[in-house]
């Protein structure tokens, strides 16, 4: 059963500050989605990764995805408060339909 | 705004009772996905629907049912609810039947039982 764990779970940073989460995933894949989650909200897509070595940047978001490695990372540059959230990764097993997500890494950026 | 409408947004109901939420996929998508949010279990896939019929099937329990509608909105069955019920319930959407796109969610479902 395909299992997919981040770290950290929780994150308190400081604004201006660089840092990474990271996504391990026990099965092999090679479809791998990032998403936002504010509180009580939806989730707002961020990043969709769909092969070996993808990387792809949005502002100060870049996620990158190592199939071999099972190992996904979101790397945050210069911090600011509004990128405060919860965010998630999800991998799609190879013939599944579903997503399984990770725990979430709650990230908290401080002034 | 993701183009998929969930109803409605806020739920309060006792334990025994039944609810039925719905979901208006984006225009175009012909599969839905539901999944449910709580604290201990976090975001679980329940169940997909691809253009009206059962496509994959997730940690849905016996309980819970869903379904399809030629118009492709979908609704999901809780009944018999009890405490552990209570979550945050997602809709989202695809073209196809495959995952190789990105889903878009709803707004979701609070779902309080009491």
């Amino acid at each position: 059963e395909l299992k997919v764990e981040q770290n950290p779970l929780f994150l308190s940073m400081q604004e201006g500050k660089n840092y990474t989460i990271y996504c391990n995933y026990s099965t092999t894949s090679d479809r791998l989605y990032w998403y936002r989650q504010d509180p009580g909200k939806s989730l707002e897509s961020l990043f969709v990764l769909l092969s070996n070595g993808a990387v792809k940047q949005e502002g100060r978001l870049m996620a990158s995805l190592d199939t071999k490695a099972r190992l996904s990372t979101l790397h945050i540059t210069a911090a600011v408060h509004d990128l405060s959230a919860t965010y998630f990764c999800a991998v799609a097993p190879r013939g599944a339909q579903k997503l399984v997500f990770g725990q979430g890494t709650r990230l908290t950026i401080n002034p | 705004d993701s183009g998929v409408t969930q109803t409605p947004k806020h739920l309060i109901t006792a334990t025994g009772q039944r609810v039925t939420l719905r979901c208006s996929p984006r225009s175009g998508d012909l599969s839905v996905y539901w999944y449910q949010q709580s604290l201990d279990q976090g975001l679980q896939f329940l169940i997909q629907y691809y253009n009206g019929e059962e496509r994959a099937k997730g940690n849905i329990l016996e309980r819970f049912s869903a379904q399809q509608f030629p118009d492709l909105h979908s609704e999901l069955n809780l009944s018999s609810l009890e405490l552990g019920d209570s979550a945050l319930y997602f809709c989202a959407s695809t073209p196809g039947g495959h995952t190789n796109t990105e889903a878009f969610f709803g707004q979701g479902t609070r779902l309080t039982v009491v």
